[in-house]
C-alpha cells in the first residue's frame, strides 16, 4: 500500500529559529503534496499544495517567506519553519497524491513544540 | 465561517453498538467527501470517501451516507470496537483528487467494552 513517511516524527525549537521537516513517498509517485498543520483545539490548515512542474501555491496567511518547500522529484518533499514561534506549534502533516486514484495519504506528521 | 460543521465534539459507545457520526456542509460545488480516522500522536488515516454522485458507500463496518439536497453526510461504524476509539474527520473538496481539503473539526470516539 502505499506509504508516506515523515521526519522528524517529533522535534523541538527554541523560539526564533527555523526547523526543517521532510516528507518521502514510498511505493507510489506523489503528483502533489500537501502540507498541513494541525494546532491545538483547531483543525487541520492547509499551507500549500505543490505540485511538480507547477508553482506551489500557498493559502492565506502562510507565505513562501515563513513555509518554503521544496518538491524536487515525485517522492520527496520538504517543507521548513522559519524563525518559529509559539503560534507555529502543531502537528504538520504531509499529504501525497498518487496519480491514480487521486487520494490524499497522510504521512505520521512532525509535531513541532517551540520553547 | 466554518465550511464543514461536524457533530458531535465527541461520542462514547458500548462495544457492538453503532457509532454515527455526521457532517454538513456549505458549498454545493464540493463533490468529495473523504472521512479520516486519527488515532493519538498519529496522522489522519484515510477510512472512507463517497462521491456526491453517490448516496452510500460501504466498506466492511464502515457506511457513509451522503445527502446532496440536504448537504448532509455521516459515517456509520457497525459492530463497534475499542479499537476504533479515536478522532474522526470529514472532510470536503471540489474535486475528487481531494489536493485541497477542507475539513471538519472532528469528532472524538471512545468505544468502551
Amino acid at each position: 500500500g502505499a506509504l508516506v513517511y515523515q521526519y522528524p516524527r517529533r522535534t523541538i525549537c527554541k523560539s526564533g529559529t527555523s526547523m526543517r521537516m521532510e516528507c518521502q513517498a514510498v511505493g507510489f509517485q506523489a503528483t502533489s503534496v500537501a502540507w498541513y498543520r494541525q494546532s491545538p483545539q483547531k483543525t487541520f490548515e492547509l499551507i500549500a499544495l505543490s505540485t511538480v512542474n507547477s508553482a506551489i501555491k500557498y493559502e492565506q496567511n502562510f507565505t513562501q517567506e515563513k513555509f518554503p518547500i521544496s518538491h524536487p522529484n515525485l517522492s520527496f518533499s520538504s517543507m521548513t519553519v522559519l524563525n518559529a514561534y509559539l503560534e507555529d506549534r502543531g502537528l504538520y502533516l504531509c499529504g501525497a497524491l498518487t496519480g491514480t486514484n487521486e487520494r490524499l495519504f497522510f504521512g505520521h506528521g512532525t509535531k513541532l513544540s517551540v520553547l | 465561517q466554518q465550511q464543514v460543521r461536524q457533530s458531535p465534539q465527541s461520542l462514547t459507545v458500548w462495544e457492538g453498538g453503532t457509532t454515527v457520526l455526521t457532517c454538513s456542509y456549505e458549498d454545493s460545488t464540493f463533490n468529495y467527501f473523504p472521512w479520516y480516522q486519527q488515532f493519538p500522536g498519529e496522522g489522519p488515516a484515510l477510512l472512507i470517501s463517497i462521491l456526491s454522485v453517490s448516496d452510500k458507500k460501504e466498506d466492511g463496518r464502515f457506511t457513509t451516507f451522503f445527502n446532496k439536497r440536504e448537504k448532509k453526510l455521516s459515517l456509520h461504524i457497525i459492530d463497534s470496537q475499542p479499537g476504533d476509539s479515536a478522532t474522526y474527520f470529514c472532510a470536503a473538496s471540489r474535486n475528487s483528487a481531494g489536493n485541497k481539503l477542507t475539513f471538519g473539526i472532528g469528532t472524538r470516539v471512545l468505544v468502551r467494552p
